[in-house]
């Protein structure tokens, strides 16, 4: 246990599906994260927010939107994804800035899109 | 443009021997690195650090150098453990506000008995 905790581990959901992550640190911290991890491809930093404002968006399509309620919880809805987004996604809290440790990872969430 | 590089996808060491794990990267402006070790089904976990105001780092088998001039850090581990057996990932980061961590592809390191 990290202190980060993702829900559901698993995610097997269809094109037209609508689902959402959930992530929720009790670490204390001010920042939180959203990476992707794809086969053979490095993490991919998808979202960053700081003090619950977004200040990162890697580019990242529509059918992805993150939702930061408050400093300890972290949302990610998903709507009509393709089969390449198929990957193991990871939701991290840290202090910011970054020190000592970096991030904190919880155990990700493994979505299939079929 | 990939900023933070490892180029060997997998390394196997036999148990007792050293690993090197090596990692390369082209942005001047980072000034803290970081490794993670990530086994099957869970997330990356902190492994050791380093500040650019340092080249070295020990904390017990791990020990982590970095040469700025060659923007190369690389991952010793002495002696090498069967539980060692992971995917080791390389991070880098700039310090300041939403500062954010630059991950490389990893390295799959076996450790042999």
């Amino acid at each position: 246990e990290t202190g980060v905790t993702q829900t559901p581990r698993h995610l097997v959901m269809g094109m037209t599906n609508k689902k959402s992550l959930k992530c929720e640190q009790h670490l204390g911290h001010n920042a939180m994260y959203w990476y992707k991890q794809s086969a053979k491809k490095p993490l991919e930093l998808m979202f960053v927010y700081s003090l619950e404002e977004r200040v990162e968006n890697n580019s990242v399509p529509s059918r992805f939107s993150p939702e930061c309620p408050n400093s300890s919880h972290l949302f990610l809805h998903l709507h009509t994804l393709q089969p390449e987004d198929s990957a193991l996604y990871l939701c991290a809290s840290s202090q910011d800035p970054i020190v000592n440790q970096g991030v904190t990872f919880g155990s990700g969430t493994r979505l299939t899109v079929v | 443009d990939q900023q933070v590089k490892q180029n060997s996808p997998s390394l196997s060491v036999q148990e007792g021997r050293i690993s090197i794990l090596n990692c390369d990267y082209t942005n001047s402006m980072f000034d803290y690195f970081l490794w993670y070790k990530k086994y099957p089904a869970e997330g990356p976990t902190f492994l050791i650090s380093i500040s650019s105001i340092k080249d070295k780092n020990e904390d017990g088998r791990f020990t982590v150098f970095l040469n700025k001039s060659a923007k190369h850090l690389s991952l010793h581990i002495v002696p090498s453990q069967p539980g060692d057996s992971a995917v080791y990932f390389c991070a880098a980061s700039r310090t300041g506000t939403a500062s954010k961590l630059t991950f490389g592809t990893g390295t799959r390191l076996q450790v042999t008995l």
